[in-house]
This record gives structure tokens, sequence and C-alpha cells, in this order.
């Protein structure tokens, strides 16, 4: 059974760059798409970006020029970067495993609360 | 503002059934599978709901789920108060090229 597993600095200031990894334990790592999604405090869910196992990446495009999503084969992880975050970026960060066939977002990482303040 | 519209709340007491509604649009619910994810408090979301109304192994057929044109429902019989959760709907919307989702549903086990 896949295991997703993230990790990733929990406390940023302004204009410091969000850095999360998320390592893939179990199942296959080349069979899916990589995905990002954050939840705002008392809000609902918002999309990133995902990533195949190729490294093409998909983004938001309301966050397209501060997003980069990459990833590791060698070692099965993928990684998340946001530049120039401010508190509007201050979320709880999932990375989930996205299926190609009959599309869902089948697993996913325990959360990451990343919180922005000065 | 979420894409996908999902009223705030549902309740219902012990043993009886509440429907969830999902609305969207052409772009997303009406061309796309949509998906549905159960989040109990302090955790991450869990797959309920895929391709409209399939089931993982491991989930109740209390839950159930359907789509008609660019709206959908998520439909819980016999709850039961570990059922308290908030609920998300999703699909893939071909404009945005991403995953939308809905607002949530709270759901209160009276």
């Amino acid at each position: 059974q896949v295991q997703l597993q993230q990790w990733g600095a929990g406390l940023l200031k302004p204009s410091e760059t969000l850095s999360l990894t998320c390592a893939v334990y179990g199942g296959s790592f080349s069979d899916y798409y990589w995905s990002w999604i954050r939840q705002s405090p008392g809000e609902g869910l918002e999309w990133i970006g995902e990533i195949d196992h190729r490294g093409s990446p998909k983004y938001n495009p309301s966050l397209k020029n501060r997003v980069s999503i990459s990833v590791d084969t060698s070692l099965n992880h993928f990684s998340l970067r946001l530049t120039s975050v401010t508190a509007a970026d201050t979320a709880v960060y999932y990375c989930a495993r996205k299926t190609w066939f009959l599309v869902r977002l089948d697993s996913w990482g325990q959360g990451t609360l990343v919180t922005v303040s000065a | 503002q979420s894409v996908l519209t999902q009223p705030p709340s549902a309740s219902g007491p012990p043993g009886q059934g509440v429907t969830i509604s999902c609305s969207g649009s052409s772009s997303n619910i009406g061309t796309n599978a949509v998906s549905w994810y159960q989040q109990l408090p302090g955790t991450a979301p869990k797959l309920l709901i895929y391709d409209n109304s399939r089931r993982p192994s491991g989930v109740p057929d209390r839950f159930s789920g359907s789509k008609s044109g660019t709206s959908a429902s998520l439909a819980i019989s016999g709850l039961q108060s570990e059922d308290e959760a908030d609920f998300f709907c999703a699909a893939w919307d071909d404009s945005l090229n991403g995953w939308v989702f809905g607002g949530g549903t709270k759901v209160t086990v009276l």
C-alpha cells in the first residue's frame, strides 16, 4: 500500500521561499501523477500543480509565476517550491497521488502547516 | 471562492440520511468525472467516491455518488457519529487544466 510522507519548513517570513518534499513509499512511481494541494485555514482546497515521472509539470495559473514542482525518480520524491510568499500563502500543504485512469487523488500525505509571518 | 458550489453544512440524526450537492460547469463536472473526499478533523482528505459513483475498497456502501449534467451528489445513508466530517467534491477542469474543488460541506450528526 502506498504511503506519502512529506516534510519542510513550517514557518516562513514574507518574501521567503516555501520548500516542501514528499516521499513515496510503495507502489509504482512512474504510473501516476504527483500533486500538491493546499488548504487555507477554514477554507476549501486549492490545486497548486502536478508533475509526472518524466518531470513534465502543470501549474495553477494563479500561482504559475511563483511555483515550481520537480521530481527525483531515483529517490521516489517530488518537491514544491513557492517563491516570494506572503501571509496569503499560509495554509496546510498536502502532497497527493493522482491516477491517470479513472482520475482521482487516491493517496494523500499527512499535510504540512506552513505559516507566513513577519 | 471555490469553483464548485456545495452547501456549507448538512445534518441529520443517527440512522437517517443526508445528501450533499455539488454544482459546476461544462468545463469540469459536465465533461469529467467527479470524486468526493472525506476530511475528518485534523486529518488529510481521504478518497470516498471516484468516477462519479465508484467506491474504493473499504468505503462502506452507505456512501453513494451520482452525477447528472453539471451537478453531482453524495448521499450518506444510516448516519453514524463517525461520519461527522467535511466532505469535498472535486473534478478535473479542462479550462484550468487542473483540479477544482468545492468549498466543502460540514456534516453534523445530531
